[in-house]
């Protein structure tokens, strides 16, 4: 598997906290991306990122925003967590050639009660 | 914008049956595709990818797709599928320059009744 690990693993926490998952990579890729994964909708991309402090949005940004200060770790932050946010979160990671594939996390649980 | 349209949501097979997952996608330039399986409980795994060159890919555990342009198309088929074949499978697509984002359809799940 790629090395890639995403913590923490569950999280249950309360609405209108700020929460903050953490994707880690040892594989020094060029692209990192946050989805989550809600039944029926498959995975959505919240946002994605390029390089080192270059991030974009995704389809699904709204409420969440990103860091990413150096090649190994990418941040999501939740910033006021709503019910609608509970989902299991997944992060991936991608060379930088055309042709290379994602590679992903095993998942962060987030509830939120 | 890039899409990706999965149209069986949930399909049930007999062992042994024959499998195509449907596929299509949009984007107005050159594209590179995946499957994507996720087994119960774990991540996605990649089972095959098309970047250029042979429409027809072959992945792992006996999957293949086929890559259709002028269809926009790129079904995932096996011949015979197995009891451990039960999971849910994803359809992806990626332009090919830029930002290279990768986006995804709504995925299938497969059961398969032994």
């Amino acid at each position: 598997d790629a090395g890639i690990t995403q913590s923490p693993r569950h999280k249950v926490t309360e609405t209108g906290t700020p929460v903050t998952l953490r994707c880690h990579q040892t594989e020094n890729h060029r692209y990192m991306y946050w989805y989550r994964q809600d039944p029926g909708h498959g995975l959505r991309l919240i946002h994605y990122s390029y390089g080192v402090k270059d991030t974009d949005k995704g389809e699904v940004s709204d409420g969440y925003s990103v860091s990413r200060s150096k090649t190994e770790d990418f941040l999501l932050t939740l910033e006021s967590a709503t019910s609608s946010q509970t989902s299991v979160y997944f992060c991936a990671i991608k060379g930088a050639g055309g042709n290379t594939e994602a590679f992903f996390g095993q998942g962060t649980r987030l509830t939120v009660v | 914008a890039q899409s990706v349209s999965q149209h069986n949501h949930h399909v049930i097979l007999s062992e042994a049956a024959s499998l195509e997952l449907g596929c299509n996608y949009s984007y107005g330039g050159t594209v590179n595709l995946f499957w994507y399986v996720q087994y119960p409980g774990q991540h996605l795994q990649l089972l095959l990818k098309y970047f250029s060159g042979d429409p027809l890919v072959k992945g792992i555990k006996g999957f293949e797709a086929e890559f259709i342009k002028s269809k926009f198309s790129f079904n995932l088929r096996k011949p015979s599928v197995q009891w451990s074949d039960t999971a849910e499978y994803f359809c992806a697509v990626m332009g090919s320059g830029g930002y290279q984002k990768v986006t995804f359809g709504t995925g299938t799940k497969l059961q398969v009744i032994p």
